[in-house]
């Protein structure tokens, strides 16, 4: 079965810094890999995702993420951060015949003036 | 992209009652729709997965008679939450997907806050 962790429960940042949050999932062959956003009591947007082709990811609202296979990894990035990206950022995965994703217990991105 | 609505947004209870939510596609035909729950700073867990005309598919653990749900049409699935108790209350969540594809775009509700007294 498939799963995903994402280490950091809160990261701080200022505005205007570069942002990284971390995702590392466990499948054996190439999952499909997503980022959400979740803004205080609202539902699930979608970032990006990626299913093949280039590892690098363009998403939306400036944000990309890196699909490493070698790392496990498909890490969220951000050059310059601003001050309505506060949010709580959740990682999922999805593949072996699910077509449901399983998602990380989500990192809170803290924006400071 | 496409827009889900859930309706309440909040609802409070006393235990022993019932509370329906409600979740809908508004501008497209959801053929899925999906259930979830989430416990502060903690993850999505699903609950179960629903397609149109059928009897949902509840997870493992996840008591069919207490939760029931209901996906009558193409742009409306509902959530029961039978005899609720306290640790009932959490945060449900609903998607839906359309078209025939696995890999179509899950989208998601703002969420309904229930809070059982």
């Amino acid at each position: 079965a498939q799963s995903v962790t994402q280490p950091d429960i809160h990261i701080t940042v200022s505005e205007g810094a570069s942002l990284e949050l971390r995702c590392n999932y466990s499948y054996g062959a190439t999952p499909y890999l997503f980022w959400y956003v979740q803004s205080p009591g609202q539902g699930l947007q979608l970032l990006l995702k990626y299913f093949s082709g280039d590892t690098l990811v363009q998403g939306i609202k400036g944000f990309e993420a890196e699909f490493k296979r070698s790392q496990s990894s498909f890490n969220l990035r951000k050059p310059s951060v601003h001050w309505s990206d506060a949010a709580e950022y959740f990682c999922a995965v999805m593949g072996g015949g699910s077509y449901i994703p399983t998602f990380g217990r989500g990192t809170s991105l803290i924006v400071h003036p | 992209g496409a827009v889900v609505s859930q309706h309440p947004s909040r609802v409070i209870c006393k235990s022993g009652t019932s509370v329906k939510i409600e979740c809908r596609s508004l501008d497209f035909q959801a053929t899925t729709m999906f259930w979830y729950r989430q416990f502060p700073k903690q993850s999505l867990m699903l609950m179960a997965t629903s397609n149109e005309g059928s009897k949902a598919t509840y997870e493992q653990g996840v008591e069919k008679d207490k939760f029931l749900i209901n996906h009558a049409s193409l742009t409306l699935s509902t959530l029961t939450v039978t005899s609720a108790h306290p640790e009932d209350s959490s945060f449900y969540i609903c998607s839906a997907r359309g078209g025939t594809s696995e890999y179509n775009e899950q989208f998601f509700g703002p969420g309904t806050r229930l809070t059982v007294l």
